[in-house]
């Protein structure tokens, strides 16, 4: 079945610098979602990118789809306190479900 | 707009007793489903439905039962709970399919954490 990694699992992240967190699929997506989840809170939509090579930005967090529309990343610059929490990808693939990868968890060292 | 709203936020059961987690949304929106959330785990679908009267199983279906009798109601039951049920339950909503074929934005409930003894 489709299966969506997420690498890593998890991140300490100090103030101020940047990260990047991947998101990889066994199989081609028709778009892939890209959700935060804040300690003891619920899934939060983010983004989505449907094209081949995509890049959207949200002021200081970048996402990317790959060429293949296989793998996407999002890179977060200058990371503040309030970044903390789980992020989590989701691809919809041939059986038009969507598949979420298990998460990375992000901590922020003030 | 309420959003999606789920009821109880917190539940204790003892082993083999029954109960159902309810869910509404106010979107009118054809797409609901419930998943799952366990430490490590991620978010695992339980069951989903694609409209009033139409369900079906995700990944993790077993010991759970859905019903859609209407547009905003989506309720999960739990007919005999286990332990291995304990979990953070949501439930989401979605307007459905784009025109890529792809599922549209999810917009998640609150949660329901669930303790079984």
């Amino acid at each position: 079945g489709q299966q969506v990694m997420q690498i890593p699992q998890y991140q300490h992240v100090q103030e101020g610098e940047d990260f990047t967190t991947y998101c990889n699929s066994s199989t081609t997506l028709s778009n892939i979602q890209w959700y935060k989840q804040r300690p003891g809170g619920h899934p939060v939509f983010l983004i989505q990118l449907v094209k081949s090579g995509e890049v959207k930005k949200q002021k200081r967090l970048t996402f990317q789809f790959g060429e293949a529309k296989k793998n996407s990343s999002l890179h977060i610059t200058a990371t503040q306190t309030t970044d903390v929490g789980t992020y989590f990808c989701a691809g919809t693939s041939g059986n038009n479900r969507l598949a979420f990868g298990k998460g990375n968890q992000v901590v922020v060292i003030p | 707009n309420a959003g999606v709203t789920q009821t109880p936020k917190f539940q204790v059961l003892k082993t083999g007793q029954s109960m159902t987690l309810q869910c509404a949304q106010d979107m009118n929106h054809e797409y609901m489903s419930w998943y799952r959330q366990d430490p490590g785990m991620g978010l695992r679908l339980i069951h989903y439905s694609v409209g009033a009267g139409i369900t079906d199983q995700g990944e993790v279906p077993n010991g759970y039962n859905v019903s859609r009798s209407t547009t905003e109601d989506f309720p999960l039951r739990l007919l005999s709970a286990a332990p291995s049920q304990t979990s953070v339950y949501f439930c989401a909503s979605s307007t459905g399919l784009a025109a890529t074929q792809a599922q549209e934005t999810q917009y998640f409930g609150p949660g329901t954490r669930l303790l079984v003894l």
